[in-house]
């Protein structure tokens, strides 16, 4: 089982969607999360951190349920500019680990 | 702060030599971490260094690979003999501990 799972997608979308995407993990002793996000032929950039309350950065809501070991990032009103991968990442000691990200394409 | 610096940008040599990619981490950082992506395996560790010192070498994919860090500002991948499979994106980041976990633009090579 990959340590880090997501859906590849592409998830089209048109502007002003709200889409969500998911991610699963397989090490339950990982100890922080979080949502990065890669334009094409650009480095990943950090999006956002995950808690376990749920947190909120303007259109962005990312959720972490570590019983079932599954974390979440909603985006509301799409933009095109929120056009790009989305990798879900998780840590172990000093070390992230990524999915092979979920791209998405909002259209006009 | 310039952030981390990598070069080069692009990298196009011959199968069997030798390949140096090189890394300049944010000044302050302790943690230096190598990454390799492509579209099959997505990104991969392959080493991570913490005060010079290297950690985890357990993703270097075989002994044509190595990686040093003579300094806290200053790291090294290298790739000898290269092989059409090592074509990827290499890239470099640098954090303090595991905060402010920061990449360089990478280093796209292609071996051919």
């Amino acid at each position: 089982r990959k340590e880090v799972e997501q859906d590849p997608g592409p998830f089209n979308v048109p502007e002003g969607a709200t889409v969500a995407f998911n991610c699963t993990y397989s090490n339950s002793a990982s100890q922080s999360f979080f949502w990065y996000r890669q334009d094409c032929r650009k480095e990943p950039k950090l999006l956002m951190s995950v808690y376990s309350s749920g947190n909120e950065d303007g259109r962005f809501t990312a959720q972490l349920n570590r019983a079932s070991q599954y974390i979440s990032l909603l985006i509301r009103d799409s933009k095109l500019s929120d056009s790009a991968t989305y990798l879900c990442v998780v840590t172990s000691y000093s070390t992230l680990t990524f999915g092979k990200g979920t791209m998405l394409l909002v259209s006009p | 702060d310039a952030g981390v610096i990598q070069s080069p940008r692009h990298e196009v040599t011959e199968m069997g030599q030798e390949v140096t990619l090189r890394c300049k981490p944010i000044s302050g950082h302790n943690s230096l971490f190598w990454y390799r992506q492509t579209m099959m395996r997505g990104l991969e560790l392959l080493i991570y260094f913490n005060n010079n010192v290297p950690i985890d070498d357990s993703g270097m994919p075989e002994d044509r690979f190595s990686a040093k860090m003579p300094n806290a500002s200053f790291s090294t991948l290298k790739i000898q003999p290269s092989e059409p499979r090592d074509s990827a994106v290499y890239f470099c980041a640098s954090s303090v501990d595991s905060y402010g976990y920061t990449f360089g633009s990478g280093t796209r090579l292609t071996v051919v």
